[in-house]
This record gives structure tokens, C-alpha cells and sequence, in this order.
């Protein structure tokens, strides 16, 4: 069965320095990968994700995330973090083949992310 | 244009009440998922719906648990005599889907239902 970690409860940053959220997972076969953010009284929004190609996946905001696969990795990334960037992120895998995974996405426990002015 | 919505967004129940919550998908979107998010906890997966496939049921955390999908219109997930430990924002989400091969598009989410059990 496929899992998610998010090793990290809170990540810290100051303002304009790069920021990474980890995220590792476990699944059969070639995993289709996401970021979402959860802001503060907002809903959920889709950041980016991975299904095939390059390892480096651009999304919204500035942010992205490689795809390691000898790492089963698939960390969150952004060159110069800003204060509006704190938020509750979340990593999420889905096992591509419909017979071992279904239809399930499988999110982790998310980790918090305060930028520092 | 318009997204998911949920309905109602805030829901008190007395403990041993049924309770229901509806989701309104994106229009197109065939895949529709529930989640629930407890206190500081990540998603944790209850069901999703892709057209008219056999929902996969196998996130429902007790057979207290139920939901249907009109179609590829709106669901509704219903909670029979809750619990306290029922208390969590409960998110739906849609997608296009896929017909025949594995979904794997971005997934649109509902500002939630907060459900409080006392």
C-alpha cells in the first residue's frame, strides 16, 4: 500500500532565504506525486505535481519540487521565501496502477511552514 | 467560475445524532472524494466516486459511515449516531478523472464542513 512522510511538523525560515519541506513516499511502480497548501481559513489549492518527465516540477508561487526516485523523494523547494508563503503544506502520492492502489490518494500529516520578516 | 462548495460550512450535532453533508463538484468533474482532517492532523482518505464505477469505500472509518453520488453530480456523506470522535473538517474534492486508466488529475477542494459533536 502506498504511504506518504512528512518528516518535518514545522519548518522555519526567514524571509528571502530558500526554503525546503521534505517529503518522502512508498509505492509500487512509478508514483504520481502533489503539493498542496492549506492557508489559514482558505481551503486546500493544488500547487504541482508529478506524473512523468522531468524530475523538476515548477508550480504555483514560485515554488517546485524534484522527484527522486533512488530517494523516493519528492521534497518541496523555493529559491527566496516570503512571509505569505506560511501556510500548512501537504505532500500526496497516488499509485498509479488502479489493481494494487485504486483510486486513492493518500495525503501526509502536513507540515507548517512560518516565514520569518 | 465556480468551484466545489460544501454545505452546510459549520455543523453542531448533539452525540448520537445523524448528521448529513453534501458536496457540490465542479461541473465536468467525474472523480469525487471525501476526506476528513481532524485537529493539527493531515487528510485522511473516506471515499471517492468516479463516474459510475463502484465507489471505493475502503477509507470509511466504520460501517457508521456512508456516502452517495447523484450521478456525477452532488454527494452527500451521512454519519449515523456520531460520535465525538467524529469531530473534524470533513473536505470533499473533484477532478476529471479518467475513464479507463489511472486518475491522476489535480484535485479541487471545498472550503470543508466543520462538524463539532458535543
Amino acid at each position: 500500500a502506498q504511504s506518504v512522510a512528512q518528516p518535518e511538523d514545522q519548518v522555519n525560515v526567514a524571509e528571502g532565504n530558500p526554503l525546503t519541506v521534505k517529503c518522502t513516499y512508498s509505492v509500487s511502480g512509478n508514483p504520481y506525486l502533489f503539493w498542496y497548501v492549506q492557508y489559514p481559513n482558505r481551503g486546500l489549492q493544488f500547487l504541482l505535481k508529478y506524473i512523468t518527465g522531468d524530475n523538476l516540477v515548477k508550480g504555483s508561487y514560485g515554488f517546485e519540487a524534484e522527484f527522486n526516485k533512488s530517494q523516493t523523494s519528492f521534497h518541496l523547494k523555493k529559491p527566496s521565501a516570503l512571509v505569505s508563503d506560511s501556510a500548512l503544506y501537504f505532500c500526496a502520492v497516488r499509485d498509479p496502477y488502479l489493481y494494487t492502489g485504486g483510486f486513492k490518494t493518500i495525503f501526509g500529516a502536513g507540515t507548517r511552514l512560518f516565514v520569518k520578516a | 467560475g465556480a468551484g466545489v462548495s460544501q454545505s452546510p460550512s459549520n455543523k453542531v450535532t448533539e452525540k448520537g445524532k445523524d448528521v448529513e453533508l453534501r458536496c457540490d463538484p465542479i461541473s465536468g468533474h467525474t472523480a469525487l472524494y471525501w476526506y476528513r482532517q481532524r485537529l493539527g492532523q493531515g487528510l485522511e482518505f473516506l471515499i471517492y466516486f468516479q463516474g459510475n464505477s463502484a465507489p471505493d469505500k475502503s477509507g470509511l472509518p466504520s460501517d457508521r459511515f456512508s456516502a452517495e453520488r447523484t450521478g456525477e453530480s452532488v454527494s452527500t456523506l451521512t454519519i449515523q449516531r456520531t460520535q465525538q470522535e467524529d469531530s473534524a473538517v470533513y473536505l470533499c474534492a473533484s477532478s476529471f478523472g479518467t475513464s479507463g486508466g489511472a486518475p491522476q488529475e489535480t484535485q479541487y477542494f471545498g472550503p470543508g464542513t466543520r462538524l463539532l459533536v458535543l
